[in-house]
């Protein structure tokens, strides 16, 4: 099966602080993305990813930054955290190609106090 | 509007009953997903369709492309289906555009 694996499914953190999400796939995938997840709003997407250092911004990208590195490997990064980026956050990976289904991580819950 | 309608918003039945939820959209899409997410945030996709039907165990998915419009139904439904489903449109070549979710719950 594959696999999406966030680091971590809860995490608090201070305002102000640089946070690291980490996502990795082992499928290898080309396509890597980033969306949070807020009552309501539904999921939004805040970066995606179609190679190796390759980033595009989604919908919602002020905020964040986002680092691949590694074709296996996506990580968002909060470079100054804020409570108004209280949320979930899930990955999803996926083959190039419209054809190609997704794979979801199971999720950070990120509370910025 | 948004793009992608789910209806209902919200749905209680009884274990047993046959369940269906509708997804319509209103943008060109290349293929539809239909999604699960269980408390505690996890995501597992159900189906991905792009034309005519697919079923998987209790689950059936159908898509009209013409009426821009997919149902996913649940036979004999049990509380453990109680989650939120989501439906999802692929636009161009990767972008997914999601619907608000329907949050279900099968009391016994």
């Amino acid at each position: 099966d594959v696999k999406v694996t966030q680091s971590s499914r809860y995490l608090v953190k201070r305002t102000g602080e640089k946070v690291f999400l980490e996502c990795v796939q082992d499928m290898d995938h080309e396509n890597m993305f980033w969306y949070r997840q807020d009552p309501g709003l539904g999921l939004r997407l805040i970066y995606f990813s179609y190679d190796v250092k390759m980033k595009e911004k989604g919908d919602i990208p002020e905020g964040y930054s986002v680092s691949r590195e590694k074709k296996e490997r996506f990580s968002l990064i909060l470079e100054s955290a804020s409570t108004n980026q209280t949320s979930m956050y899930l990955c999803a990976s996926s083959f190039a190609g419209p054809s190609y289904g997704y794979t979801f991580g199971s999720g950070t819950r990120l509370t910025v106090v | 509007k948004n793009e992608v309608e789910q209806s209902p918003q919200n749905l209680t039945a009884q274990e047993g009953e046959f369940i269906t939820i509708n997804c319509s959209y209103s943008v060109g899409i290349s293929a539809l997903h239909w999604l699960q997410q269980h408390p505690g945030g996890g995501i597992v996709s159900l189906f991905m369709l792009s034309s005519g039907k697919k079923k998987h165990g209790r689950l059936i998915a159908t898509i009209n492309i013409q009426e821009k419009h997919s149902s996913l139904h649940i036979t004999a439904s049990h509380p453990r289906d109680s989650a939120v489903y989501i439906c999802a449109v692929i636009q161009g070549a990767q972008k997914l555009v999601f619907g608000q979710g329907t949050r279900l719950t099968i009391n016994p």
